[in-house]
């Protein structure tokens, strides 16, 4: 079944305590994405990854990093965790169309974090 | 940031009722999709336009891209409890991997 999964679904920490939220997709996707979603703003990009090693920021990358090292991963690392950062995040994985990112195909079931 | 506004924001209607959700931006794209998402899951995309004035249909819902390639709607005919959720705008440029979207229009269809 193609899927896109997350782990943790539900975290809460404290500010300032490293944390990473994993993400996986099986579909062999080039394209994976972060997202953010707040009441009222929306789905905001975090980070995108086009391919392997090939990470960019998207419009909210502040205080988080990323890292593209297989093409099956994209985990969302938080060094420094602060309570704006509470939210939920979603990963998302699509077939590139001629090198283009036209669509999301997957989505993941979501993660969502508080920062005490 | 090019913006995606979509209206109205909340909208609440009884079963059976046409309504129609709007996506605007004053920036051109080149393919702007919709998806819907139900509360604990991750949206779900429905349905992907790529030409100026392209309309394309599922069901009852009917999606039109706006000739400039500005703008999008969707209409969704009769509706039904089971349409209730987030709908969810979203637009593509025509380079590299960023997709904007819209902040959702939350629909409750009423039985």
């Amino acid at each position: 079944e193609a899927q896109v999964t997350q782990n943790p679904r539900y975290l809460i920490t404290v500010t300032g305590k490293k944390l990473t939220v994993t993400c996986s997709q099986n579909m062999n996707h080039e394209y994976m994405s972060w997202y953010r979603q707040d009441p009222g703003l929306g789905l905001r990009q975090i980070y995108y990854s086009m391919n392997v090693e090939v990470t960019d920021k998207g419009d909210v990358p502040e205080g988080y990093k990323v890292s593209r090292k297989e093409k099956r991963n994209f985990p969302l690392i938080l060094e420094s965790p602060s309570p704006n950062q509470t939210s939920l995040y979603f990963c998302a994985s699509s077939q590139l169309d001629r090198g283009v990112a036209k669509n999301i195909q997957y989505f993941g079931a979501g993660t969502r974090l508080s920062v005490l | 940031t090019q913006l995606l506004e979509q209206s109205p924001q909340f909208l609440s209607i009884q079963e059976g009722e046409n309504l129609t959700v709007y996506c605007n931006s004053s920036s051109v794209f080149s393919s702007l999709q919709w998806y819907r998402q139900e509360p604990g899951e991750g949206p779900v995309l429905l349905v992907t336009v790529v030409t100026g004035g392209e309309v394309k249909k599922l069901k009852r819902l009917t999606f039109q891209f706006g000739d400039a390639r500005k703008d999008s709607s969707l209409h969704i005919t009769a509706a039904q409890p089971g349409d209730t959720g987030l709908y969810l705008c979203a637009g593509a440029k025509n380079q590299g991997g960023k997709l904007i979207f819209g902040q959702g229009t939350e629909l409750s269809v009423k039985p």
